[in-house]
């Protein structure tokens, strides 16, 4: 089955306790992205990996750290979370001009 | 840059009626158009899609029809469920430049009351 997973899928930490959310795909995709989303916004892309080692901000990169060492993984990095980056998280791959698949989410709260 | 307006939530519809979302966009090029679903606490699930003018995206009776000339892709349902109540966001791709960013709408909550 096509699967995009993630996790934890809620997690709530303080300010300044570093954390990774995991992400993984396997389909075989490229192209994975990191989403956040937020009441009265919508999503927004905060970053993209092209493949292996190939990684570029989004539009709302601050604060954020990816890696791409594997395929089918795409962990999200918050060095150092803040209040305002509390917010549901969404992980998604896709190949080229293909229908993009989003994991299931992680809820965020930073205090 | 792009850009998506997407109907103001939140709806409230009574089973059996006609639904509509409006949804509106601004792109260079020729982007592709798309709906997504989101159920409670789940993630977003594509409902359906349209990659060129005149295109009519369909699926679970729903249905969008890509508007060049309006630059719309309206969402419509002629006898909505209980089991319809989700957010829906309108949202757009311009594929080929590297980037698969999909630019999404605000989102609309819809709520269908038995």
């Amino acid at each position: 089955e096509a699967q995009v997973t993630q996790n934890p899928r809620y997690l709530i930490t303080v300010t300044g306790k570093k954390l990774t959310v995991t992400c993984s795909q396997n389909m075989n995709h490229e192209y994975m992205s990191w989403y956040r989303q937020d009441p009265g916004l919508g999503l927004r892309q905060i970053y993209y990996s092209m493949n292996v080692e190939v990684t570029d901000k989004g539009d709302v990169p601050e604060g954020y750290k990816v890696s791409r060492k594997e395929k089918r993984n795409f962990p999200l990095i918050l060095e150092s979370p803040s209040p305002n980056q509390t917010s549901l998280y969404f992980c998604a791959s896709t190949g080229t001009g293909e229908t993009q698949y989003f994991g299931p989410g992680t809820r965020l709260l930073v205090l | 840059g792009n850009s998506v307006t997407q109907m103001e939530g939140p709806v409230t519809l009574s089973e059996e009626a006609f639904l509509t979302i409006n949804c509106t966009y601004t792109a260079t090029g020729y982007p592709s158009l798309f709906w997504y679903v989101q159920y409670p606490g789940e993630g977003l699930q594509l409902l359906l899609k349209a990659t060129k003018a005149d295109d009519k995206g369909s699926n679970k009776g729903f249905e969008a029809t890509y508007r060049k000339e309006t630059t719309s892709f309206h969402l419509e349902k002629g006898s909505v469920q209980v089991s319809d109540s989700a957010v829906y966001f309108c949202a757009l791709r311009r594929s080929g430049f590297g980037n698969e960013k999909l630019t999404f709408g605000t989102g609309t909550r819809l709520t269908i009351i038995p």
